[in-house]
């Protein structure tokens, strides 16, 4: 498999509910991203990771929690979410940590529900 | 602060017209980096080219080609004898270089592209 998966495609889930999503990228890149997409909005940046180091958190709430245990894989831990949290989250994935030759590769997405 | 506007929300052309998506952008950086991504109906978004603020040369890839412009902080792109398959959103970002902390995209609001048959 190659370029950047993500799981699930789709995802609903009640506001009381634990889930979890998962990003794995077979690029041999070292840095990767979360991004927030929402309806009538620009993406937003969640977290950076670069060399399994978490490098960057633009202020996101605490029930979103993410995890990166190699480069090659990374989660967002999902609790206690809100209606509004609901969005295309897109997983990236870039080979260089800010380095000129740095491009971003993205991966299908998760379409999140919140009842 | 790095910000990225693209003044057209959505376009609708009929297939075979060129169409020209806009992007200014503002940042303080003198080095700096701008791509151009298309998200189709599948929602991943697809990287089509990315240009250094040193190299002002405009690029063609087949029907895509580029306009970038210092001078008007501007960096367009247009599609020639456009085609349904080109029906998407289409986003410009711009990045600052930074160490060790990973490429920082600011992203446009998009552009939705509808072509017609």
């Amino acid at each position: 498999e190659t370029g950047v998966t993500q799981t699930p495609r789709h995802l609903v889930m009640g506001m009381t509910n634990k889930k979890s999503l998962k990003c794995e990228q077979h690029l041999g890149h070292n840095a990767m991203y979360w991004y927030k997409q929402s309806a009538k909005k620009p993406l937003e940046l969640m977290f950076v990771y670069n060399f399994k180091e978490q490098t960057e958190n633009n202020s996101v709430p605490s029930r979103f929690s993410p995890e990166c245990p190699n480069s090659s894989h990374l989660f967002l831990h999902l609790h206690t979410l809100q209606p509004e949290d609901s969005a295309l989250y897109l997983c990236a994935s870039s080979q260089e940590a800010g380095g000129s030759t740095d491009t971003q590769y993205f991966g299908p997405g998760t379409r999140l529900t919140v009842l | 602060a790095q910000k990225v506007t693209q003044a057209q929300t959505e376009i609708s052309v009929v297939e075979k017209e060129d169409v020209t998506l806009d992007c200014v952008y503002e940042t303080r950086d003198t080095t700096y980096y701008l791509f151009w991504y298309k998200q189709p109906p599948s929602g991943e978004l697809v990287f089509l080219i990315r240009r250094n603020s040193f190299d002002e040369q405009n690029e063609i890839s087949g029907r895509y080609s580029w306009n970038f412009q210092k001078s008007t902080s501007s960096f367009n792109f247009t599609i020639t004898a456009s085609q349904v398959v080109d029906s998407a959103v289409y986003f410009c970002a711009l990045s600052e270089a930074r160490n060790n902390a990973g490429n920082m995209l600011t992203f446009g609001g998009g552009t939705r592209l509808m072509v017609k048959p």
